[in-house]
């Protein structure tokens, strides 16, 4: 099973700054697969990025992943207020998929 | 439109059953893997299972292999989940999702949520 570790597990940080997630993985994610989630409280998952750095239709430019092998970026260049919510990594390319713990972004 | 919607949750006693039906709309279903994800009070998120749309290929998280089954009906565009033996630690929101095995999870339901207490 790949383990991913999310870092750090919550960030504060303040709006209009910029923000670092970091996922590691335990074992190399093959074929990039790693996405990540927008949760905000109350409501299901959002995705924003697949194939560690493909955005989905529709999010902001301000999102942006990179990564590869066992080590993944969420940037976020300049937060906005609904941005400050929690977001997940999730690896998809081996059975089982896992998740990462999540990071919160809040407000400072 | 896309839609994704769960039923059958409940409060459930240890050792009890439930079983979790997801309709879908708005997409050719039969192409798609779909796949639950749970959600415990407060915490992060849990891959469950996945089930392929094409030749019906079944995963299972380590934690609910032997209780849970997967399925799926093609033909009334639903998928399930049988829980059977459920635990405490079964309780959460339970989500239905389209995505699998090397496709992300695009779209999500809106959770429902099962109760595990005597």
């Amino acid at each position: 099973e790949i383990v991913l570790t999310q870092s750090p597990g919550t960030l504060s940080l303040s709006p209009g700054e910029g923000a670092t997630l970091s996922c590691r993985a335990s074992q190399t994610v093959s074929n990039r697969y790693l996405a990540w989630y927008q949760q905000k409280p109350g409501q299901a998952p959002r995705l924003l990025i697949y194939g560690a750095s493909s955005r989905v239709n529709g999010i902001p430019d301000r999102f942006s992943g990179s990564g590869s092998g066992t080590d993944f970026t969420l940037t976020i260049s300049r937060l906005e207020p609904e941005d400050f919510v929690v977001y997940y990594c999730h690896q998809y390319g081996s059975s089982p998929q896992t998740f990462g713990g999540g990071t919160k972004v809040e407000i400072k | 439109e896309v839609q994704l919607v769960e039923s059958g949750g409940g409060l459930i006693q240890p050792g009890g059953s439930l079983r979790l039906s997801c309709a879908a709309s708005g997409f050719t279903f039969h192409y798609y893997s779909m796949t639950w994800v749970r959600q415990a009070p407060g915490k992060g998120l849990e891959w469950v299972s996945s089930i392929t749309g094409s030749d019906g290929a079944i995963y299972y998280a380590d934690s609910v292999k032997g209780r849970f089954t997967i399925s799926r009906d093609n033909a009334k565009e639903s998928f399930y989940l049988q829980m059977n033996g459920l635990r405490i630690e079964d309780t959460g929101v339970y989500y239905c999702a389209r995505g699998g095995l090397a496709a992300a999870v695009t779209y999500w339901g809106q959770g429902t949520l099962v109760t595990v207490s005597s």
